[in-house]
């Protein structure tokens, strides 16, 4: 079984602070992609980043960055000077093999950021 | 236009009726799914298909049915729809490969059952 935690339900920063987003997963694959959604209040679903179990190397895309860890079971994502358009639920999911490339969402963490 | 279309976007529903939400993608994924999302739960697979012939039951596909008339249609009804069944359906698409294993959503089917 494959199962993703996201402990934050909801954070609240002020604009331009930064701040992380935590996802821990569990799968007994060890090829596997690992991705980040966004849902801004509009409603819809947009893919953010993937990675896959063999690259573990950090990214960086503006203000967004990703920390990708195996030893810890982490996918954690970072914004940096956070502004009130980042404002969303964000989903961390998980894709294995053996799920039969069936993408498990963790239960999201509402992130808010006031002027 | 968008890549994964969902019809209706909004629907108001009674208890018992028959209803469909159609989904149509020009992505020419072979691979579609039907997640619900309910507040604080995430998404959750009711079911999923990865060609015309193969149709798959997710977690929680218990009150429902779905048809994939083509490869690039995959609808999802309910039976006879009851209230906890009101909630945020989303469709999605995603290539059988392994260059782009995200998924694609739709906009979101928002179904209320009175």
């Amino acid at each position: 079984a494959q199962k993703v935690t996201q402990a934050q339900t909801e954070i609240s920063v002020v604009e331009k602070e930064d701040v992380t987003l935590d996802c821990v997963y569990e799968t007994r694959d060890t090829t596997y992609y690992l991705f980040w959604y966004k849902q801004p209040p509009s409603g819809e679903l947009v893919f953010l980043i993937r990675r896959n179990s063999f690259d573990e190397q950090n990214e960086i895309s503006g203000r967004y960055s990703w920390n990708f860890q195996k030893s810890t079971s982490s996918f954690n994502f970072t914004i940096t000077a956070s502004q009130v358009v980042d404002s969303a639920v964000y989903f961390c999911a998980l894709r294995s093999n053996t799920n039969a490339g069936k993408s498990t969402f963790g239960d999201g963490t509402t992130l808010t950021v006031k002027p | 236009d968008a890549d994964v279309t969902q019809t209706p976007r909004n629907r108001i529903t009674k208890t018992g009726k028959r209803i469909m939400l159609e989904c149509s993608q020009t992505k020419g994924h072979d691979r579609m799914y039907w997640y619900r999302q309910d507040p604080g739960l995430g998404l959750r697979l009711i079911y999923y298909s990865f060609d015309v012939k193969d149709i798959n039951k997710g977690e929680i596909s218990d009150g429902y049915s779905v048809s994939r008339q083509a490869q690039a249609k995959f609808s999802l009804s309910l039976e006879s729809a009851i209230p906890n069944q009101t909630a945020l359906y989303f469709c999605a698409t995603s290539d059988q490969g392994h260059s782009y294993p995200e998924l694609f959503f739709g906009e979101g089917s928002r179904l209320t059952v009175l």
